[in-house]
C-alpha cells in the first residue's frame, strides 16, 4: 500500500506570495494532520482534520488554512509568506484520531 | 511549547552497543509515539505505546512508559550503522480538545559509527 504521500516536494517562494501545499493520506485513513518543522526543531503541530472537519488548530497565524476533501486529501494554504515560514511542511495520516499517526515526505519550502 | 524534551541531545555510540532515549513531559497523555527522522526527510513511525501499557518491543526496540514520572526510554539494542538518524518523542495529550495532536520534543541525534 502507498504510504501518505505529499507535492510539491520542494518549493520556492519569495515574500508576501501564496502557497498550497497537498497531502494524500494512506488508503482508508480519514484524519489528516499537517506539522511544521524548522530546522533543528521538532515538529510543531498546525491542523487535524477528521471525516473532512476542522478537529484541532495549532498556535499558528490565519495565514495559515486548510482544508480536508471528501477523498480525505488535504490542502494546506499560507498567505503573505515571510522569511520565517521557510521550514520543511509535514503531512501526517492516521486511521482516527487516536491511532498511530503516519508521516508523508514532507515538502520544503523556502521563502526568499 | 515542547512537551517531550529528549535526552540526551545527542548520542554517539559504535555499532552493536545499545543506544537508550530519554523523553519526558508534563500533562497527562492518551499515548507516547516514538518517531526516527533521517536527514530532514519525513518521520518514520516506530512505536505507539498507549497510557495504560508499561512496556512495548519492536524488533530491536524497546518502549517503556512510566505515567507516574511522566516519562518514556526508547532502547535501540545491537545497533547499526543504518540507525544513525534523530529520534523524536510525541505525545498525543489527554482532555479537552487536543485529542490527536502530537506535540513533539527537541528530539535526540544518534550517531552509530561503524
Amino acid at each position: 500500500d502507498a504510504g501518505v504521500t505529499q507535492s510539491p516536494t520542494h518549493l520556492i517562494k519569495t515574500r508576501g506570495q501564496q502557497v498550497t501545499l497537498r497531502c494524500s493520506p494512506i488508503s482508508g485513513h480519514k484524519s489528516v494532520s499537517w506539522y511544521q518543522q524548522v530546522l533543528g526543531q521538532g515538529p510543531q503541530f498546525i491542523f487535524q482534520y477528521y471525516e473532512k472537519e476542522e478537529r484541532g488548530r495549532g498556535n499558528f497565524p490565519d495565514r495559515f488554512s486548510a482544508r480536508q476533501f471528501p477523498n480525505y486529501s488535504s490542502e494546506l494554504n499560507v498567505n503573505a509568506l515571510l522569511l520565517g515560514d521557510s521550514a520543511l511542511y509535514l503531512c501526517a495520516s492516521s486511521w482516527v484520531v487516536y491511532n498511530e499517526q503516519f508521516f508523508g515526505p514532507g515538502t520544503r519550502l523556502t521563502v526568499l | 511549547s515542547q512537551q517531550g524534551e529528549e535526552d540526551p541531545q545527542a548520542l554517539s555510540i559504535q555499532e552493536g552497543e545499545n543506544a537508550t532515549m530519554n523523553c519526558s513531559y508534563k500533562t497527562s497523555i492518551n499515548n507516547l509515539q516514538w518517531y526516527r527522522q533521517n536527514s530532514g526527510r519525513g518521520l518514520v513511525h516506530l512505536i505507539l505505546i498507549r497510557s495504560n501499557e508499561r512496556e512495548k518491543h519492536s524488533g530491536r526496540l524497546r518502549v517503556t512508559l512510566d505515567t507516574s514520572k511522566k516519562s518514556s526510554s526508547l532502547l535501540i539494542t545491537a545497533s547499526r550503522a543504518a540507525d544513525t538518524a534523530s529520534y523524536f518523542c510525541a505525545t498525543d495529550a489527554a482532555g479537552g480538545t487536543s485529542y490527536g495532536k502530537l506535540t513533539f520534543g527537541q528530539g535526540t541525534i544518534l550517531t552509530v559509527h561503524p
